[in-house]
């Protein structure tokens, strides 16, 4: 079946460092592939999302690139901020199907 | 906008009781909600599919009897976990997507924990 592989966290970081959360997944056919943030006290948030391979999603200075090759669809940022400490969900969805399937979620601390 | 709210937040109940869980779509309405359920540093796994209207869907190994939801209006969807146990006690959390907009998105709420004593 479908499945995520998240790195695991916590990761913490300074203000203006680089992130990077490895996701990589197992599915057949093509997936479309999410990142979801939760926001401590919040639901999750869809961050970015990418629906075909060497598609790109972007959003708040976050991007990930959807590498088929390499089945992954890992989040980076160059500078992070306090206010981007959260918990980072991937997720996909099988083609033509609404359910998701998320990995376990990388919790992110900044500190100032 | 696209605002989906869970009450209660968070419950504690005794073993043996029904405790009932609701999901609103406060400014869309949404003929397709999702429950999950989530474990402590675990994945959010999908219970089941619900549809306005007609009976839920739930995914293999998850009690239909044991995990009844009704989704009985555009607006609102509602999980009761009938006589709760402590392997029961866990953070649910529903999803909602957005009819007519032409999107697979997902809306989540912001979770109920519970406890079962």
């Amino acid at each position: 079946g479908n499945s995520v592989t998240q790195m695991e966290g916590p990761v913490t970081l300074s203000e203006e460092a680089f992130l990077t959360i490895n996701c990589t997944y197992t599915a057949t056919g093509y997936p479309s592939l999410f990142w979801y943030v939760q926001y401590p006290g919040e639901g999750l948030q869809l961050l970015l999302k990418a629906t075909k391979a060497d598609d790109k999603g972007s959003n708040k200075g976050f991007e990930a690139t959807y590498r088929k090759e390499t089945t992954s669809f890992h989040l980076e940022k160059g500078s992070v901020q306090v206010s981007d400490s959260a918990v980072y969900f991937c997720a996909l969805s099988g083609k033509g199907s609404e359910k998701l399937v998320f990995g376990k979620g990388t919790k992110l601390t900044v500190n100032p | 906008g696209a605002v989906v709210s869970q009450h209660p937040s968070w419950v504690i109940c005794k073993s043996g009781t029904s405790v009932k869980i609701e999901c609103r779509s406060l400014d869309f309405q949404a003929t397709t909600m999702f429950w999950y359920r989530q474990f402590p540093k675990q994945s959010l796994m999908l219970m089941a599919t619900s549809n306005e209207g007609s009976k839920a869907t739930y995914e293999q190994g998850v009690e239909k009897d044991k995990f009844l939801i009704n989704h009985a209006s555009l607006t609102l969807s509602t999980l009761t976990v009938t006589s709760a146990h402590p392997e029961d006690s866990s953070f649910y959390i529903c999803s909602a997507i957005a009819s007519g907009r032409g999107t697979d998105t997902q809306y989540f709420g912001p979770g109920t924990r519970l406890t079962v004593l």
